[in-house]
């Protein structure tokens, strides 16, 4: 099956610090990835769909200027939290849209970020 | 509204089948995929059904009826390891993921 890949896995910051996560897609293009987090014991919360080559649509609530959202090229996306704050700890999960097979959605192992 | 409903939590015993729930009203309808999550990793695909009916892989089979709203997964002879949380996740017709909350199965001896 497809392969996603992210890191950091893990990522322990003091605040005020920016924190960048890489996403990428190992063995397939994704035009689309998906930017979610998920606080223990809660489900998934999208944050943000990124678009090769285009802007990153937010859902409502994300902060654009706060999680900054750059998919470059077709195998990568990158997720920026600036200015990170305590409450911004939490586990942050890619994924990548694979179109050869029915839009799923295949999920990178996930990044766990601590703010001091 | 765009609504998926699974059960928070279910039991079951090792050796066993067990059949989780999933039904769903949302815009538009592009498949349901079933996602397993254990506990502090990412999920993992576990199947996608786009057309009524039942498609099997291995242990897992995912069950899906478009005019009833309503997909399962059934996991038969349940295993230790398959303690974790069952996402149903349906893709509408803006092909986004809606997900439901999650089921978390425990399996005991």
């Amino acid at each position: 099956g497809a392969v996603v890949s992210q890191h950091p896995s893990r990522v322990i910051c003091k605040s005020g610090t920016s924190v960048k996560i890489e996403c990428r897609s190992l063995d397939f293009q994704a035009t689309t990835m998906f930017w979610y987090r998920q606080f223990p014991k809660k489900s998934l919360m999208l944050m943000a769909t990124s678009n090769e080559g285009s802007k990153a649509t937010y859902e409502q609530g994300v902060e654009k200027d706060k999680f900054l959202i750059n998919h470059a090229s077709l195998t990568l996306s990158t997720l920026t939290v600036t200015s990170a704050h305590p409450e911004d700890s939490s586990f942050y999960i890619c994924s990548a849209r694979d179109g050869r097979v029915g839009e799923t959605q295949y999920f990178g192992p996930g990044t766990r970020l601590l703010v001091l | 509204g765009q609504n998926i409903d699974q059960p928070t939590e279910m039991t079951a015993t090792e050796g066993a089948i067990v059949q989780i729930n999933c039904t769903y009203q949302t815009s538009g309808f592009n498949g349901l995929f079933w996602y397993q999550q254990h506990a502090g990793e990412a999920p993992t695909f576990l199947s996608y059904n786009v057309l009524d009916g039942l498609e099997e892989k291995g242990r897992f089979s995912s069950f899906l009826s478009r005019s009833k709203g309503y997909s399962y997964l059934l996991l038969k002879e349940l295993q230790m390891k398959d303690s974790a949380s069952y996402l149903c996740a349906v893709m509408d017709s803006n092909y986004q993921l809606i997900w439901g909350a999650g089921t978390k199965l425990i399996i005991k001896p």
